[in-house]
Parts: structure tokens; C-alpha cells; sequence
């Protein structure tokens, strides 16, 4: 069984780019959630991908955007970067979009924004 | 905005002592899980609890959820330094779909 994979590992973009994260989720899993998890806190929830369709959205802005494709996996697209941005971004994948939340974590993608 | 405050926010003891971590809301949560996360990886899920009351234990870990579901506790007997990490308490929140707790770093010394 494959578990949550994250491309790319690092990042290094310069304030105002976009950027585009990558996460394959673990196999039979059709739910994806993707935190943003700043140095020394706990991860923040940005919002959910359900069937390729959002299901819940944390506290961020729209130039914070995602997608899911029909094989489950999915993008985290940010627009303007800003130098806030800069942190470890995880990707969870789960086998129902409901409570119990039991999420597998990718190993998350780092970017700096300079 | 539902909140899940942990404390201590860090922790240094010795190899086989026991420790506690407790997670606490003013909410009440429909299930809580618990994460341990080591440096330069995503968290690892330990259990979730969903009953009130319920006590779950993970070899030398017992997890336990308050009667009135708003508050959850981490018990590690004989800590050892594999312990060593970032445990996180979560669960479904209100207005936001889902919400980590402030963490607690512990350090197992040998």
C-alpha cells in the first residue's frame, strides 16, 4: 500500500510568484485536506477535496486554491505569495471526507518565500 | 471558533519517567484524534477517540476523552527517547472543518 507522497520537497520563490504543490493520496482514499503548518505551531487547515469538488474551507484567502483530479490526487495552487507564506505544507489523505477525521500525512512540502 | 489548547507547550524529562499531556476545549468534539510528528515529517495518527469516557491505550501510551467530550489526555509510561517528537491533539471543528491543537514538544532525554 502506497502511502501520501508530496512534490516537491523544498521551494524557494520570491514574494508575489505562485507556486504549485503536488500530493498524490494513499490508495482507496478519496479525501484530501491540505494544512499550512508554521514553524513551531500546529498545522492550520486550509480546506478539503472531496470527489474533486471543496468540502470545507479553513480561514485563507481565494488566492489559496486547490483541485482534485479523478485519480484523488490533488494541487494546492497559491497566487501573490507573500513572505507569511513561508511554511511546511501538508497534504492528508483520508478514506471518507467525515468524523472520525482519521488523516494520513505526507511528509509535506517546505517553501520559503523570499 | 472552536479552540484545542494543549499544554504543557513543552516537556524535557528523563528516560522512564511518565508524563502527561492534556488537550482542553471549551467545545465539545464529536471525536479527537492524536498525532505524533517528528522534524521534517507530516504527523503520524496514534488513535482517535470518540466515546465519552473512552480510554485507549497503545502499548505504553493511554489515551483518554473527557466524559463530556471537550478534552482529551495522553499518558506515556516509561517514556523512552523514540518518544521524542511533536504530539498534536485534533479534531472536526465548528466553523472550520478541521483544527490541530497548539502542540506539545517533548524531549526524552537518555
Amino acid at each position: 500500500e502506497t502511502g501520501v507522497t508530496q512534490s516537491p520537497t523544498h521551494l524557494i520563490k520570491t514574494r508575489g510568484q505562485q507556486v504549485t504543490l503536488r500530493c498524490s493520496s494513499q490508495s482507496g482514499h478519496n479525501t484530501v485536506s491540505w494544512y499550512q503548518q508554521a514553524l513551531g505551531q500546529g498545522p492550520q487547515f486550509i480546506f478539503q477535496y472531496y470527489r474533486e469538488e471543496e468540502n470545507g474551507r479553513g480561514n485563507f484567502p481565494p488566492r489559496f486554491s486547490g483541485l482534485q483530479f479523478p485519480n484523488y490526487s490533488s494541487e494546492l495552487n497559491v497566487n501573490a505569495l507573500e513572505l507569511d507564506d513561508s511554511a511546511l505544507y501538508l497534504c492528508a489523505s483520508s478514506p471518507n471526507p467525515g468524523d472520525p477525521y482519521e488523516q494520513y500525512f505526507g511528509p509535506g512540502t517546505r517553501l520559503t518565500v523570499t | 471558533t472552536q479552540l484545542l489548547e494543549q499544554s504543557p507547550q513543552f516537556l524535557s524529562i528523563q528516560e522512564g519517567e511518565n508524563l502527561t499531556v492534556y488537550c482542553n476545549s471549551s467545545s465539545v468534539f464529536s471525536s479527537l484524534q492524536w498525532y505524533r510528528q517528528e522534524p521534517g515529517e507530516g504527523p503520524v495518527l496514534l488513535v482517535t477517540v470518540v466515546t465519552g469516557g473512552e480510554v485507549k491505550k497503545l502499548k505504553r501510551l493511554t489515551f483518554q476523552f473527557g466524559d463530556a467530550r471537550k478534552d482529551s489526555s495522553l499518558h506515556i509510561t516509561a517514556a523512552q527517547p523514540g518518544d521524542t517528537g511533536l504530539y498534536l491533539c485534533a479534531g472536526a471543528g465548528g466553523t472550520y472543518k478541521y483544527i490541530f491543537g497548539t502542540g506539545t514538544r517533548l524531549k526524552v532525554l537518555a
